[in-house]
């Protein structure tokens, strides 16, 4: 299995800012994925980071809002651009081999 | 469209007692399927998942789960229940000729009364 960190846990961040988040696979995974998980809801999946070109977004989701890098096959990156308390969640990563998912520790953001 | 109902948004079971958490999806092809778990504060950790093969699958902390394509279903279990089970657990569908994407369900919150 693999094992996934994210940088920070946790922040909290006016509205109007930009918060980017880095997430570390500790082995190479062929897929990384980000997710939202609003308050008391569900995972629901924002992109998926291409290594190397652009990700793809969900339905609801756009590039100017969440710029996502993924430089290498064990590193990315999210940004929430922007932010409002709309976007106050637990942003999670996750790295997919072998048609297993891992997840990391997630990062509760709250916007004031 | 790919979808996944966990009906059971609350369930409070005795501890020691058995558990069955229900999970059925929606997918015109056989689908990979995941349960997992999230305690609080935390991330989620996989607990077992079905790709192909005997339909009981067995997973960590002794639970298990029985994939039913004729009900759709992928209903996860435990024969005795601890305290340390009180979590939410979610089950997820993966849609791999769509890149490993999961869809999660919207999970069901274990309470565990002693």
């Amino acid at each position: 299995s693999a094992v996934i960190s994210q940088k920070p846990s946790r922040d909290i961040c006016q509205r109007g800012t930009s918060l980017t988040i880095q997430c570390q696979v500790d082995s190479q995974v062929t897929m990384m994925f980000w997710y939202r998980q609003q308050p008391g809801q569900s995972l629901t999946l924002i992109a998926t980071a291409n290594q190397g070109s652009e990700a793809t977004y969900e339905s609801g989701f756009v590039i100017d809002k969440f710029p996502i890098s993924r430089p290498n096959l064990t590193f990315s990156t999210l940004t929430v651009s922007n932010m409002s308390p709309e976007d106050s969640s637990i942003y999670l990563c996750s790295g997919a081999g072998n048609y297993e998912q891992y997840f990391g520790p997630g990062t509760r953001l709250t916007v004031t | 469209a790919q979808s996944v109902t966990q009906p059971d948004i609350h369930i409070t079971v005795s501890e020691g007692a058995s558990l069955e958490l229900r999970c059925n999806y929606s997918y015109g092809a056989t689908p990979y399927l995941f349960w997992y778990v999230q305690s609080p504060g935390q991330g989620l950790q996989l607990l077992l998942k079905y790709f192909s093969g005997d339909t009981l699958v067995q997973g960590i902390k002794g639970f298990e789960a029985e994939f039913k394509r004729s009900q759709s279903s992928f209903n996860l279990r435990k024969p005795s229940v601890h305290w340390s089970d009180a979590a939410e657990y979610f089950c997820a569908v993966g849609f791999m000729e769509y890149g490993n994407k999961l869809v999660f369900g919207a999970g069901t919150i274990l309470r565990v009364k002693s």
